[in-house]
């Protein structure tokens, strides 16, 4: 079955911390990767995406992903977290097809105290 | 960038109504939106995605009875819980495809927070 797995429920940081969230999928055939973020009040927002090619992207905010296909991987980080990055974060698979869903996993909640 | 609203934002009614939530892309073309259910630290379900022009596909185990969808044109679709009851209170997100972007790429809108009593 088609699934992604977040490692981690709920990370606390100080700010200028490193971040890595893990992610792992599931997904028979090749794939897109997300990652979300949903801040405090608001919607859900793209922070980077794997379609082919390097698999080390970047995004904004300074984020990047690397993924590691051998490991079904999909790891967000950051160098140093700042109290602003204090959100949800949302990693999703969709199959490479048109028309295929976007799969979520369950989210890791980001604490960074400044 | 690309805007997608949803209305209303939060909604309280009594069990056996029915609830309409409305989906906008604001300065773009959507012949396909999504609806997900999200539950308290669980991921987002996807439910069913709406076609312009056409009957929407659910999702294996998703009512369509229960939760009607209707996307009468490329920037609005609407989601109808009928005759709600407890177990339907949940977070209702929506996110909608850019005719003219990549396909693999969703906007999504605030969610709609639904509380039945």
């Amino acid at each position: 079955a088609q699934s992604v797995s977040q490692h981690n429920h709920h990370v606390i940081l100080s700010e200028a911390a490193s971040l890595e969230l893990g992610c792992n999928y599931s997904y028979g055939g090749t794939v897109n990767l997300f990652w979300y973020v949903q801040y405090p009040g608001q919607h859900l927002q793209l922070l980077l995406k794997y379609f082919s090619g390097d698999p080390l992207v970047k995004g904004i905010k300074g984020f990047e992903a690397e993924f590691i296909k051998s490991k079904f991987s999909f790891n967000l980080r950051k160098p140093s977290v700042q109290w602003s990055d204090t959100a949800e974060y949302f990693c999703a698979v969709k199959g490479y097809q048109a028309g295929t869903a976007l799969i979520f996993g369950k989210g890791t909640t980001l604490s960074v105290s400044s | 960038g690309a805007v997608v609203s949803q209305h209303p934002s939060r909604v309280i009614c009594k069990s056996g109504t029915s609830v309409k939530i409305e989906c906008r892309s604001l300065d773009f073309q959507a012949t396909t939106m999504f609806w997900y259910r999200q539950f308290p630290k669980q991921s987002l379900m996807l439910m069913a995605t709406s076609n312009e022009g056409s009957k929407a596909t659910y999702e294996q185990g998703v009512e369509k009875d229960k939760f009607l969808i209707n996307h009468a044109s490329l920037t609005l679709s609407t989601l109808t819980v009928t005759s709600a009851h407890p177990e339907d209170s949940s977070f209702y997100i929506c996110s909608a495809r850019d005719l003219q972007g990549d396909y693999n790429e969703q906007f999504f809108g605030p969610g709609t927070r639904l509380t039945v009593l």
